[in-house]
Parts: structure tokens; C-alpha cells; sequence
């Protein structure tokens, strides 16, 4: 079955330590979308790309880095420069920018 | 930053009621919206994607109409039943612009 597939779904770091999150999918879909949620917000975009070896920002890259190097995976870094990194993250992709997003089920980062 | 909100922020009914709930969005620019239902424990599915004013979508018992001259959508779910409990998201899209979510309504029917 295609899908979309966030690993892991639980994650625990230190304060300082830079941590990846893995999402790969086999929809064969051109885009990809990393969001965060905090509680009581919608989700917010992270960072997106469009088509492989391309990404942009969103409304809250600072402290999150990705890459696109293979079309199924797109990973997201949380360094250690993200203020307030613990979130519940949710990876998506779609066909092209417009249309529905599938989304994985997400990691919850706790860092203490 | 596009600001979409939804309304209420959450909602209890019993099985059988019908409901509805709104999303608002800017009307200027507008592209599309997308509705996605998000239950415990799984990942947000999508239900409509509307782009034209007047658009009218249906899936079952739930529906959705769209108002892209005032900037608002509703969503309709009829004789609602527990299965329907769930998180309903709104995601506005302008020109120019990636998806901007709304934080949610979240639907508890109780049996």
C-alpha cells in the first residue's frame, strides 16, 4: 500500500543535541511539507519542497534544517538553535502544491 | 501570514444531532480550501477540496459549502454518530501562497 511513513513516533533529547526526523514516502508525489503543531495552533508549515534537491522555508524555519536529495524522503534536523523544540510533528506530501495533502502520523519530540 | 480561523473550538453533541462548524478565511486571493478530518491516533485525511464560490461538496453525512466573497466555508455533519468524533481542520490556500491552516474544531459525539 502507498503511504507516507514518520519514524520515530516518539523521540527524547537532551537540550542541545541536534535530532532527525525521518519521513519517506512511496506515492511517488512531488511535494513535501513538514508542519508542527503546538496545542491550541493549527499546524504550522516548517519548511516544503517542491521537487527533489529544492526546499523553501515556512513560517517557522528558524532552528530546522531538511533536505530533498531523493524524491521518497525528505528529513527534517531540529537543531539546537530551535528555542522551543518540543512538538508534535507531522510530515505531508502531495501531488503538486495544490493539491490534498497526505499527511504521515506523525513524531512527538520531547526535549528536556 | 494568512490568518484562517475556525469556529467553535470545540463542540460536544449527542448521536443523531446535526452540526456545523465554520472556517474563515481572507476572501482577496483566494485559491482553495481543504477540509481534513483528524482523528485519536491517526494522521489528518482529507474530505473536500472546494475552490469556486457557491461550491457545494458532500461525502456521506458530512458536507461542506464555500463562500469565497466573505472569506467562509461550513462544514455539515448530519445525524452525527460517535465515529465522527474527530479534530476537523481547515486549510486556506491563496495565490502565491502554501497551505495556512485553522487550529481545529474538535467534534465529541456522545452516544
Amino acid at each position: 500500500d502507498g503511504g507516507i511513513t514518520q519514524s520515530p513516533k516518539y523521540l527524547f533529547r537532551k537540550e542541545g543535541q541536534n535530532v532527525t526526523l525521518s519521513c519517506e514516502q512511496n506515492l511517488n508525489h512531488d511535494a513535501m511539507y513538514w508542519y508542527r503543531q503546538d496545542p491550541g495552533q493549527g499546524l504550522r508549515l516548517i519548511y516544503y519542497s517542491q521537487i527533489v534537491n529544492d526546499f523553501q522555508k515556512g513560517d517557522i524555519a528558524e532552528g530546522y534544517s531538511v533536505s530533498r536529495e531523493k524524491k521518497e524522503s525528505f528529513p527534517l534536523t531540529v537543531t539546537s538553535a530551535q528555542k522551543n523544540p518540543t512538538a508534535f510533528y507531522l510530515c505531508a506530501s502531495s501531488i503538486d502544491s495544490r493539491s490534498p495533502l497526505h499527511f504521515g502520523n506523525g513524531t512527538r519530540l520531547t526535549v528536556t | 501570514i494568512l490568518n484562517v480561523e475556525q469556529s467553535p473550538q470545540s463542540l460536544h453533541v449527542q448521536e443523531g444531532d446535526s452540526t456545523n462548524f465554520t472556517c474563515s478565511f481572507p476572501s482577496s486571493n483566494f485559491y482553495a480550501l481543504h477540509w481534513y478530518r483528524w482523528e485519536t491516533a491517526k494522521s489528518p485525511e482529507a474530505l473536500f477540496v472546494m475552490t469556486l464560490n457557491g461550491d457545494e461538496k458532500k461525502k456521506g453525512r458530512i458536507s461542506a459549502t464555500l463562500n469565497t466573497k466573505e472569506g467562509y466555508s461550513y462544514l455539515y455533519i448530519k445525524g452525527s454518530q460517535p465515529e465522527d468524533s474527530a479534530t476537523y481542520l481547515c486549510a486556506a490556500i491563496l495565490y502565491g501562497q502554501n497551505f495556512v491552516f485553522g487550529p481545529g474544531t474538535r467534534l465529541s459525539v456522545l452516544p
